[in-house]
């Protein structure tokens, strides 16, 4: 079924640790995924997307990797900082027409100084 | 520029009445989601418009929810005979043509007593 799911739901590491936020997606089909980081009280973020002809992509202090061998999408956060406590959501589109995307049920991170 | 906005911020009404939520996306953005966020939980996928093209309905749970959208412009998710477990913060995201990163409204938290 339309499924995305995390291993984790909450995710506690100390200040100035690298971070790994973990999403297990379900169709293989799908193209495009996407994380979001969402504050409390606020709407989704961005932070990086990827597309499935790729397997890694780096932004500021963040990476994402693809393994579509076993449909599995990871963040990497490096130097965790106490603003990147949030809640981070995975997401997929399938291929085709569509531009739906279909979330992830969240991971609390949080971040101990 | 101005992001997507969502009015009103928080909406408290009886069980029975008819409720409507407004989206105001970003100028220009011909692609319009609305999302269903339950408490601690991720986001549900209600209703996407894409231009002039049909809306995908797919996600709307009952025939109590509907949606609209003015052209390119302002939406409105309307939601007939509240029930308790509409209780919930409703997100709407906007996407430029071509793109599938969608920015995302502060939300309207909806309380059904």
């Amino acid at each position: 079924g339309e499924s995305v799911g995390l291993h984790l739901p909450t995710l506690s590491v100390q200040e100035g640790d690298n971070s790994i936020i973990n999403c297990a997606y379900s169709n293989s089909a799908s193209d495009y995924f996407i994380w979001y980081k969402q504050e409390s009280g606020k709407g989704p973020q961005f932070i990086i997307d990827i597309r499935s002809n790729m397997d890694k992509r780096q932004g500021q202090r963040v990476t994402v990797l693809l393994n579509k061998t076993v449909k599995h999408l990871s963040l990497q956060i490096a130097a965790t900082q106490p603003g990147d406590s949030a809640v981070y959501f995975c997401a997929e589109k399938y291929g085709g027409a569509t531009n739906k995307l279909i979330f992830g049920t969240g991971t609390l991170l949080a971040v101990q100084p | 520029g101005a992001g997507v906005s969502q009015s009103p911020s928080n909406k408290v009404t009886e069980k029975g009445k008819d409720v409507e939520l407004r989206c105001d996306p970003i100028s220009g953005h011909t692609a319009l989601y609305w999302y269903r966020q339950r408490l601690g939980q991720g986001l549900e996928f209600l209703i996407y418009f894409q231009g002039n093209s049909a809306p995908d309905k797919s996600g709307l749970p009952s025939d109590r929810f509907s949606a609209e959208r003015t052209g390119e412009s302002v939406s409105t998710l309307t939601i007939q005979r509240t029930q308790q477990e509409d209780s919930a913060v409703y997100l709407c995201a906007s996407s430029p043509g071509g793109l599938y990163e969608q920015f995302f409204g502060p939300g309207t938290r909806l309380t059904v007593l």
